[in-house]
């Protein structure tokens, strides 16, 4: 079974500045995608950003990338320009390339925004 | 396109009665996956559906069942509820493993 996991469950940033959430992943599969939702308190969860495994390039979406490292089964977050919305819990999630559409989420990190 | 729907948003009952909660997915969509979110468990994948047919199951008890309609639609059904099922359940839709889930606000159960 895959497993995900986030080993900080809080973190804050200042308004402007970068901060990274950590996530690291254990699967024997090769195919897969991974993701990163933003639960913003109170409000739907968005889907942020997505990597698929067969691809050494990392994403990218405005002021958000990931450093994804496939060998290391690591999967990181980069938020840059940080700005007050983006104050929320953050989920990385799996998803298998075969079969069910399930995703495995880690426990979220929550992230707070000083300005 | 219109996103994923979820009715009621919120929902009180007492232990015991039975629950049933609604999701329309994103027009298109086949998949519908069903998620519980806790403060203590975090998100729990209940099952999900694909074209009225479920096609995985979490490890949560029978008391919670699912299905789908020939239009994607989809509910889901707690019977016998218990203090713990308070949660807020989410519904996503997918059009495919690579680009995601979607998922709708929730519907918040508490159960007294």
């Amino acid at each position: 079974a895959q497993t995900v996991t986030q080993s900080q469950p809080e973190m804050s940033v200042q308004e402007a500045e970068t901060v990274t959430l950590s996530c690291t992943y254990d699967t024997s599969e090769s195919d897969y995608y991974l993701f990163w939702y933003k639960q913003p308190p109170s409000r739907q969860m968005i889907l942020v950003i997505r990597q698929e495994a067969y691809k050494q390039q990392n994403a990218t979406e405005n002021r958000f990338s990931v450093n994804f490292q496939k060998a290391a089964k690591s999967f990181s977050l980069k938020i840059s320009d940080s700005q007050l919305g983006d104050a929320a819990m953050y989920f990385c999630a799996y998803v298998s390339g075969a079969g069910s559409y399930q995703l495995t989420f880690g426990k979220g990190t929550k992230l707070s925004v000083i300005p | 396109k219109a996103g994923v729907t979820q009715t009621p948003r919120y929902l009180i009952k007492t232990r015991g009665q039975q629950v049933t909660l609604s999701c329309s997915p994103i027009s298109g969509h086949r998949s519908v996956s069903w998620y519980q979110q806790t403060p203590g468990q975090g998100l729990q994948f209940l099952f999900e559906y694909f074209s009225e047919t479920q096609r995985n199951k979490g490890n949560f008890p029978g008391r919670f069942s699912g299905r789908q309609f020939s239009n994607s639609r989809s509910e889901m059904n707690v019977s016998t509820l218990e203090l713990g099922d308070s949660a807020l359940y989410l519904c996503a839709s997918s059009p495919g493993a690579p680009l995601g889930q979607y998922f709708g606000p929730g519907t918040r159960l508490l159960v007294l």
